[in-house]
């Protein structure tokens, strides 16, 4: 099984600030056709979890442009430009490349 | 609007069994591939099983916790996915998301999910 790890696993932010989850799989998501099959989720308290972010950068619909996705192969990283109160919650990364799918163990984005 | 509404759950004891169902509205429900993720009181997110659409032979997956135990299946005249549950142990005890992934008209990803179904297994 493909093994998700994320850093920091808690993250205070001031609101407006920048802030950046990294998100590493044992093994490349990187597929033939060149996309990289790597979600973000967050899930905000007492709620469903809602897609940030689909193939490693692009976002999904609806989702603010301060919510950024980069990296390739074995390496990601989730970046918010500026933090807002209601991006509180719990971010994970999720593999989708090979079943089983799998999960990073979620950072918890909280304001200062 | 779409809709995605978990039923199903409850109280359960070990080893006995308990199908959810995941009741879909406001969209093409045999166009789409289903999913069920589920997560353990104050725990991460864990994807359980997806079903593909008959278009592309409506085969399943499972993660290995769950292979063997549970059966996912789907009803496209109803529009309903199910997730059967045998040989329940303790720690199939979580609530249950169904969801589906779709494109918009701009060609952008989203993801539908519901609010989910409590199980519990205890004795």
């Amino acid at each position: 099984d493909i093994v998700m790890t994320q850093s920091p696993l808690s993250l205070p932010v001031t609101p407006g600030e920048p802030a950046s989850i990294s998100c590493r799989s044992s093994q490349s998501l990187l597929h033939s056709n060149e996309y990289n099959y790597l979600d973000w989720y967050l899930q905000k308290p007492g709620q469903s979890p809602q897609l940030l972010i689909y193939m490693g950068s692009d976002r999904a619909s609806g989702v603010p442009d301060r919510f950024s996705g980069s990296g390739s192969g074995s390496d990601f990283t989730l970046k918010i430009s500026r933090v807002e109160a209601e991006d509180v919650g719990v971010y994970y990364c999720m593999q989708t490349l090979q079943s089983p799918y799998t999960f990073g163990q979620g950072t918890k984005l909280e304001i200062k | 609007e779409v809709q995605l509404v978990e039923s199903g759950g409850g109280l359960v004891q070990p080893g006995r069994s308990l199908r959810l169902s995941c009741r879909a509205s406001g969209f093409t429900f045999g166009d789409y591939g289903m999913s069920w993720f589920r997560q353990a009181p104050g725990k991460g997110l864990e994807w359980v099983s997806f079903i593909r659409s008959k278009a592309y032979g409506g085969t399943a997956e499972y993660a290995a916790s769950v292979e063997g135990r549970f059966s996912v299946s789907r009803d496209d005249s109803k529009s309903i996915a199910y997730l059967q549950m045998n040989s329940l142990k303790a720690e199939d005890t979580a609530l249950y998301y169904c969801s589906r992934k779709y494109y918009d008209d701009s060609g952008s990803q989203g993801a539908n999910w519901g609010q989910g179904t409590l199980v519990t297994v205890s004795s």
